[in-house]
């Protein structure tokens, strides 16, 4: 299996900071990178997908960079509504991995 | 837009099989390029992906539950099933459906399963 490890696992930061996240593959994945959100007791939702394209709906203080093994997650000026968990996956082969995921809360 | 809903019980006894159904709006699971997935996060822990269908493709599995589970669809009532035999306590989880596999389009917003001894 490809292991995903992001980091940190927690951030804290206050509003309007920008945070990166990022994320390494235990092997090269190519673009097959997507980032997802999730809130308590709520769902994961897409944010990226292919390493950097943004979902529609999703604001633009998101973005996604990177390719093979390294990966990132940016947000820009941070509103309340980000502070969050967050993960990343592969879906260059089975088993589709996520990473531990990185718990951005408020400083 | 795509919608899916998850059911089934909430609580399954050790050893049995876990039976869960996602109810799919907005799209029919047949569509040629769609997948479906499952996936799972016990509490407070990360997300495990379980497998997908594509209805007209078939099946892959995690290995590491590759002998227990199975994922089917019933196109008539555009449904996707998730059967997971001989739990234990480790597979004490919320259970997503989702559309995709990589990305995860659109989910569900889970069911919680506890098995209990």
């Amino acid at each position: 299996d490809i292991q995903m490890t992001q980091s940190p696992s927690s951030v804290s930061a206050s509003v309007g900071d920008r945070v990166t996240i990022t994320c390494r593959a235990s092997q090269g994945i190519s673009r097959w990178l997507a980032w997802y959100q999730q809130k308590p007791g709520k769902a994961p939702q897409l944010l990226i997908y292919a390493a950097s394209s943004l979902q529609s709906g999703v604001p633009s203080r998101f973005s996604g960079s990177g390719s093979g093994t390294d990966f990132t997650l940016t947000i820009t000026s941070l509103q309340p509504e980000d502070f969050a968990t967050y993960y990343c996956q592969q879906g260059n082969s089975f088993p589709y991995t996520f990473g531990q995921g990185t718990k951005l809360e408020i400083k | 837009q795509v919608q899916l809903q998850e059911s089934g019980p909430g609580l399954v006894k050790a050893s049995q099989t876990l039976s869960l159904t996602c109810t799919v709006s907005g799209a029919a699971i047949s569509g040629i390029n769609y997948y479906w997935s499952w996936i799972r996060q016990p509490a407070g822990k990360g997300l495990e992906w379980i497998g997908r269908i594509q209805t007209s493709g078939g099946t892959k599995y995690n290995p590491s539950l590759k002998s227990r589970v199975t994922i089917s669809g019933d196109t008539s009532n555009n449904h996707i099933s998730l059967k997971l035999t001989s739990v234990t306590a480790a597979d004490t989880a919320v259970y997503y459906c989702a559309r995709g596999y990589s990305p995860l389009w659109d989910w569900g917003p889970g069911t919680l399963v506890i098995v209990s001894s």
